[in-house]
């Protein structure tokens, strides 16, 4: 594809409710990044994908918090239990490298979830 | 971890040059400088990165001085389009993969 999309691009949830992310990344591309980002602020990491190997989850912020990329090329980060904390635009981005020395990454336009 | 620090944020004409400064004093011999562009409702864009001295692509220029304390970003002539946000990072030297966004410096450019 052209760039990395992701979905939806808004998402309302009530207090509670599980709701689920999806990024296509880049065709080809290795790795693959989940970021949050509030209102204001710049975007923080929460986990990285090397094919379909997640090598870093560090980021998460809660065990509430969960991401896969079960083939190595669609992912999804998926949210139990939704607090309205969890409010923030999330940002996907793929990278064609391997972990090592990746600065060049490629952002999807980001999901705008809304805890309510 | 090398923290930057960069004005908040910035005013500007069209057509002026743009030059946005940023410190990370504490950076790492193997680190890289980068930036990255943001505009609403969008994800972050990569616009150059470097090591040391200067480097030019045909987007902006980078300046690192030798102690490399410091870097600034420039931008030629700037437009109505160039307002967004521009964010200074220094990656990792043992995750480079986990970019570290600062606030970012708001550039305003009015007509």
């Amino acid at each position: 594809g052209a760039g990395v999309s992701q979905s939806p691009r808004y998402k309302v949830a009530k207090r509670g409710q599980d709701v689920a992310l999806r990024c296509d990344p880049i065709s080809g591309h290795v790795s693959l990044f989940w970021y949050q980002q509030a209102l204001g602020q710049g975007p923080e990491f929460l986990t990285y994908f090397q094919n379909e190997a997640q090598l870093d989850k560090s980021g998460l912020p809660s065990d509430r918090f969960f991401a896969e990329r079960p083939e190595g090329s669609v992912s999804t980060l998926k949210i139990q239990r939704t607090q309205q904390e969890d409010s923030a635009v999330y940002l996907c981005a793929s990278s064609p490298g391997d972990f090592l020395l990746i600065y060049e990454q490629y952002f999807g336009p980001g999901t705008r979830l809304t805890v309510t | 971890l090398a923290k930057t620090t960069q004005p908040i944020s910035m005013d500007s004409y069209e057509g002026q040059e743009v030059n946005i400064t940023c410190s990370h004093n504490n950076i790492a011999t193997n680190d890289y400088i980068t930036w990255y562009q943001q505009f609403p409702s969008q994800g972050p864009r990569f616009i150059i990165q470097g090591y040391k001295t200067k480097v030019t692509n045909e987007v902006a220029s980078l300046f690192i001085p030798a102690d490399r304390k410091s870097s600034t970003l420039s931008l030629p002539r700037v437009s109505l389009s160039d307002t967004a946000v521009y964010y200074c990072l220094v990656a990792q030297q043992d995750s480079s993969y986990k970019l570290i966004f600062g606030s970012g410096t708001r550039l305003l450019v009015r007509p």
